[in-house]
């Protein structure tokens, strides 16, 4: 099915280490985003890239970093990875005209 | 900071009730609010949206009402059924489509 896809869907960390949240679309959006989810707290934007080749810091950028491979894939990456990172992330794009499409999410445990 | 505070934080409403979610916001530049719908261990999903310049918008049985001068709209769920229990999320989007800020959440159970 067409749609936003994650990988991995769970990843347990230790602290200081580092990983890369994988993601991709096929619907030829511009628009791709990162968003971490935390209880009470709603989805916060790390970063975003409002097209190919552009990313932007969002809302909560600090400890991350983001790669706009090309126009299906946006990478978020965790260099140095602390507890305080342990939540679920969600990719998303957005297409010209069109809503947002959320992918079904990485939940990290950082320890 | 850009804001939208969502209350209640949890809801329970009894099968055929009425859910009703509120949310407000300070930012004027806000110019399409979106709510979403989530099951448990899957990714938010758009469910209905309104723009500033219209009161109020129906799809079945979800309904958004939109205060501008409140600044303040809400979602009323009609007939809730237990498959409607998720996490509801409002949300605005502003800078030409690049920002959603969402609202903190509101669990709804509807109990059979």
């Amino acid at each position: 099915n067409a749609g936003v896809t994650q990988t991995p869907k769970f990843q347990v960390l230790k602290t200081g280490q580092s990983m890369t949240l994988q993601c991709a679309q096929d619907m030829n959006h511009n628009s791709m985003y990162w968003y971490r989810q935390d209880p009470g707290m709603g989805l916060r934007l790390i970063y975003y890239s409002a097209s190919e080749g552009t990313t932007d810091k969002g809302e909560v950028p600090n400890g991350y970093n983001v790669s706009r491979l090309n126009k299906r894939e946006f990478s978020l990456r965790l260099e140095s990875a602390a507890p305080s990172q342990t939540s679920v992330y969600f990719c998303a794009s957005r297409g010209t005209g069109t809503g947002y499409t959320f992918g079904s999410g990485t939940r990290l445990t950082v320890v | 900071q850009q804001q939208v505070k969502q209350s209640p934080q949890s809801l329970i409403v009894q099968k055929g009730g009425i859910s009703i979610i509120n949310c407000a916001y300070e930012n004027t530049a806000f110019d399409y609010f979106p709510w979403y719908q989530q099951f448990p261990g899957k990714g938010p999903a758009l469910l209905i949206a309104i723009r500033p310049d219209v009161s109020e918008k129906k799809e079945g049985r979800f309904t958004i009402s939109f205060n501008k001068s409140a600044k303040q709209f809400s979602l009323h769920i009609m007939d809730s059924q237990p498959g409607d229990s998720a996490t509801y999320f409002c949300a605005a989007r502003w800078n030409a489509g690049n920002m959603l800020t969402f609202g903190g959440g509101t669990r709804l159970m509807v109990k059979p």
